[in-house]
């Protein structure tokens, strides 16, 4: 079992330039979901899925895209990278059957690094 | 809204001292969980526990106890005799009930070094 597994580990993109951070999990688990970690700030909320199709905004939405085509995969698109996107981006993943498992604990991939300069 | 404040920013021992990692938690909702989580120097986040806003127990993991206190809205973690293993960052994290999804509110984190 893999796990959650994110690519790229690290990466560094000028401003404008787009990009997509891949994510998969093999745990069937229907809940998917993206933060950023940055310092001082913990990590933040940035779009999650509770299935195939559905996706929802978290807290900072903005400058990134999300689709879930499959159970398996959730990528996250920067359509234009800022500087302020710099940041370690981590994808997690819980196991999600109607109201018996909000409280699923996430299982988290190992992080992407994004440099924007 | 929900918020969780970690007021310890960065805490040093020395090891086989004992630490605690204060956990203050803000929530409107009745049910809700409590997580930590571990980070460590290679920067993976590591799940430590969950507690349920209706088991006020304390619980003991070998060095690691937790206190969770509804009165003071606090959800503490108690690592006794700590080693250097048990340098990291802690966060302490809530979830929002959504009612379809798990979404966590995670507090800045306390960095923990512990020494020889």
């Amino acid at each position: 079992n893999a796990g959650v597994t994110q690519t790229p580990k690290f990466q560094v993109l000028k401003t404008g330039q787009s990009m997509t951070l891949q994510c998969a999990q093999d745990m069937n688990h229907e809940y998917m979901s993206w933060y950023r970690q940055d310092p001082g700030m913990g990590l933040r909320l940035i779009h999650y899925s509770v299935g195939a199709g559905i996706t929802d905004q978290g807290e900072v939405p903005n400058g990134y895209n999300v689709s879930r085509s499959t159970t398996e995969d959730f990528p996250l698109r920067l359509l234009s990278a800022a500087p302020s996107q710099t940041s370690v981006y981590f994808c997690a993943s819980s196991y999600n059957r109607a109201m018996s498992s909000y409280n699923s604990p996430l299982h988290f991939g190992n992080g992407t690094r994004l440099t924007v300069t | 809204a929900q918020k969780v404040t970690q007021a310890q920013t960065e805490i040093s021992v020395v090891e086989k001292e004992d630490v605690t990692l204060d956990c203050v938690y803000e929530t409107r909702d009745t049910t809700y969980y409590l997580f930590w989580y571990k980070q460590p120097p290679s920067g993976e986040l590591v799940f430590l526990i969950r507690r349920n806003s209706f088991d006020e127990q304390n619980e003991i993991s070998g060095r690691y106890s937790w206190n969770f206190q509804k009165s003071t809205s606090s959800f503490n973690f108690t690592i006794t005799a700590s080693q250097v293993v048990d340098s990291a960052v802690y966060f302490c994290a809530l979830s929002e009930n959504t009612g379809t999804a798990s979404k966590l509110t995670f507090g800045t984190g306390t960095r923990l070094q512990v020494t020889l």
